[in-house]
């Protein structure tokens, strides 16, 4: 069983609109959860971290965890044409290292 | 704002050579990550390393690799004898008190 999925699209929307980005883990320990933002050939840039269930807002950006469904998602509200990069979920697995385990990652793709 | 760096940004070596990846983690962080991500995959776990010793390790992570953190700034990563599928971004990643980690620029390594 994977550890970390998402949906590998691409996923597109238009500028303007809302791009929703989805994530499950198996580790039902699960403590922290962070997605991150990769531009083709470039690193992974931290954008949302979350640690309890609800939302978690940051501008255009809002996180939601679901720990009973074991489900994290990414809502960014306004896409941009900026924003056409692979998100990446990533999750602290049980344990004192803060190792993350990340899933494959989603395309979006916001056409202007 | 204080960034991870991460030289050289590509390496190219024959197969059986050993590299040293070198980074300067953000100064004032504790913990200390290296990842991988191969061409078209997802990004993975290789090491952790915090108090000045490795506190986990990936099966990646076998005795052709090793950390050090040789002063107070750098932290490198060595591959005594390069395989052709060691190519591979290699990514090091710092944090602090709280989970969030962040990711240098990377080394693309071409072993040959």
């Amino acid at each position: 069983q994977k550890e970390v999925e998402q949906n590998s699209g691409p996923l597109s929307v238009p500028e303007g609109a809302i791009a929703s980005l989805n994530c499950t883990y198996s580790d039902r320990v699960s403590q922290s959860f962070f997605w991150y933002r990769q531009y083709s050939g470039k690193s992974p840039e931290l954008i949302m971290s979350i640690y309890s269930n609800g939302d978690k807002e940051d501008g255009r950006f809002t996180a939601q965890l679901n720990k009973a469904s074991q489900y994290v998602s990414l809502l960014i509200r306004d896409s941009q044409p900026s924003d056409s990069a692979t998100y990446l979920c990533a999750v602290n697995m049980r344990g004192a290292t803060n190792k993350l385990i990340f899933g494959t990652g989603t395309l979006l793709a916001v056409q202007p | 704002e204080p960034e991870v760096t991460q030289t050289p940004s590509h390496q190219v070596t024959q197969m059986g050579q050993e590299v040293i990846l070198r980074c300067v983690p953000i100064s004032n962080h504790l913990y200390f990550y290296w990842y991988r991500q191969i061409l078209g995959q997802k990004v993975e776990f290789l090491v952790s390393f915090y108090n000045n010793e490795i506190s986990e390790k990936s099966e990646i992570f076998d005795d052709q690799f090793s950390v050090e953190r040789p002063d107070g700034s750098n932290f490198t990563l060595k591959i005594r004898s390069t395989k052709l599928e060691d190519s591979a971004m290699y990514f090091c990643a710092s944090g602090g008190q709280v989970n969030e980690q962040f990711f240098g620029p990377g080394t693309r390594l071409t072993v040959l």
